[in-house]
């Protein structure tokens, strides 16, 4: 069975500062990962995906992320946040079956302090 | 191109009601997924249909828990009776069968569902 832990329910930062939030995962096989966003009073948005070609995968608003297999981590980062990054940010892992079942974590609330 | 849709957005039922939730998914996505979240926890799969077929829904809480997809386009999800632990978000995605390998999927705005 695949499952994905989100280190801290809430994270603060101020803006213009380092976003880190963290991820680590579990799966049986070489893994698909996933970043998405679920901006207030929005649907969730594929933020980011790491699919075995590079391991630092690039996103949108400036969002990038790092798939460690020795870790098994898959932390999303930012070098500055911006206020409008505010939102919550969930991990998720997807197995290479053809039905693509996803697995998500229990997310992470984002503070942007101005 | 329209994205997912749900209806409807909020709904407050008093416990022992039924409430049916709608998703429309985006045009020619085979692959349709319910999930939910409770406050504060995980977004948890509930099931996956392929077309109109059910390919999983080993997520499926208990048999209170109805989900239809009838001619292979929108589908409902039918609480009845309600229980106050049905609270929570209910999210419906798509995403295409083939030429996406990766499994990326395409998420409604959610319905809230609100059980008193």
């Amino acid at each position: 069975a695949q499952s994905v832990t989100q280190l801290g329910s809430h994270v603060s930062v101020s803006e213009g500062a380092l976003v880190l939030l963290r991820c680590n995962y579990s799966s049986s096989v070489p893994p698909y990962l996933f970043w998405y966003v679920q901006y207030p009073n929005q649907g969730l948005q594929l933020l980011l995906k790491y699919t075995s070609a590079a391991t630092l995968v690039k996103g949108i608003n400036g969002f990038e992320a790092e798939f460690k297999k020795s870790e098994t981590s898959f932390h999303l980062t930012k070098p500055s946040a911006h206020m409008r990054d505010a939102a919550e940010y969930f991990c998720a892992v997807s197995d290479r079956g053809g039905y693509q079942k996803v697995t998500f974590g229990t997310g992470t609330k984002l503070q942007v302090i101005p | 191109e329209a994205g997912v849709t749900q209806f409807p957005s909020h709904s407050v039922i008093e416990k022992g009601q039924t409430v049916t939730l709608r998703c429309d998914p985006i045009s020619g996505h085979d692959n349709l997924y319910w999930y939910r979240r409770v406050m504060g926890k995980e977004i948890k799969f509930l099931l996956h249909f392929v077309k109109e077929s059910k390919q999983d829904e080993s997520g499926m809480p208990n048999n209170r828990f109805l989900a239809e997809r009838t001619g292979g386009t929108y589908s409902t999800l039918k609480v009845q009776p309600a229980e106050l632990e049905d609270s929570g978000v209910y999210f419906c995605a798509s995403s295409q069968v083939t030429g996406n390998p990766t499994g990326e999927l395409f998420f409604g705005e959610g319905s809230r569902l609100t059980v008193l």
